[in-house]
């Protein structure tokens, strides 16, 4: 089985800009979660989708949103970017969310802020 | 809400020997605890998890026990090799907030 997938792999943006990054879940997991890694705070949850609805969100602000669609595949968006939303971002997928449900990562995209 | 501990931050063992690596978590109602190995350029993987109604479980080289009246848990490797040199993560469930984890611990085997 294919695992989880995130296009692009590395991205360079400029302050006050917006982008929009791509997960694709492992087929058949209707779960998809999204963390930020950076060195100072380390993997920190933004939100988490389930059958095209948002279900949990983390603690950050609005600038930060996504999206699911019909096929599980996952989108997450950041808008008027600042310095520090340069960090790691991760989808992470699983069968259905639940609460002691594996989930599988992908190996992220790297957002880089100037 | 939901906190935890990882410790040390890094580790540096000789090839062969055995790694621990201890974590903490504050709301009793966690019940799921997952860890994972990221080696530089990847994603986290998951290389062993437990369950809150059991005390211990093994797969080869690695174990998890947990103690939930303690609320912590350990990953233990046995004869370490230089590819198990990565950051590993814990994590605990929290309803409402999938997993918190653990800042992490850079472990490098020394060959």
């Amino acid at each position: 089985k294919a695992g989880v997938t995130q296009t692009p792999r590395y991205l360079i943006k400029t302050r006050g800009q917006q982008v929009t990054l791509s997960c694709s879940p492992i087929s058949g997991h209707r779960s998809v979660s999204w963390y930020q890694q950076t060195p100072g705070q380390g993997l920190q949850f933004l939100f988490e989708y389930f059958s095209e609805t948002q279900r949990n969100k983390g603690n950050f602000p609005g600038r930060f949103s996504g999206r699911q669609f019909s096929n599980s595949r996952s989108e997450m968006n950041v808008s008027t970017l600042e310095l520090g939303d340069s960090a790691l971002y991760l989808c992470a997928s699983s069968l259905a969310g639940g609460r002691q449900e594996t989930q599988y990562f992908g190996p992220g995209t790297r957002l880089l802020v100037l | 809400g939901e906190n935890v501990e990882q410790h040390p931050s890094t580790l540096s063992v000789q090839e062969g020997d055995s790694a621990v690596i201890k974590c903490t978590y504050s709301d009793s109602a966690s019940n799921y605890f997952p860890w994972y190995k990221q080696e530089l350029g990847k994603g986290p993987q998951l290389i062993i998890d437990i369950r809150s109604n059991v005390g211990e479980k093994k797969d080869q080289r690695i174990a998890v026990t947990l103690n939930k009246t303690a609320k912590h848990f350990s990953l233990h490797i046995t004869e370490t090799q230089p590819e198990d040199s990565a950051v590993y993560f814990c994590a605990a469930s929290l309803y409402g907030q999938n997993f918190v984890f653990g800042p992490g611990t850079r472990l490098s085997v020394l060959p």
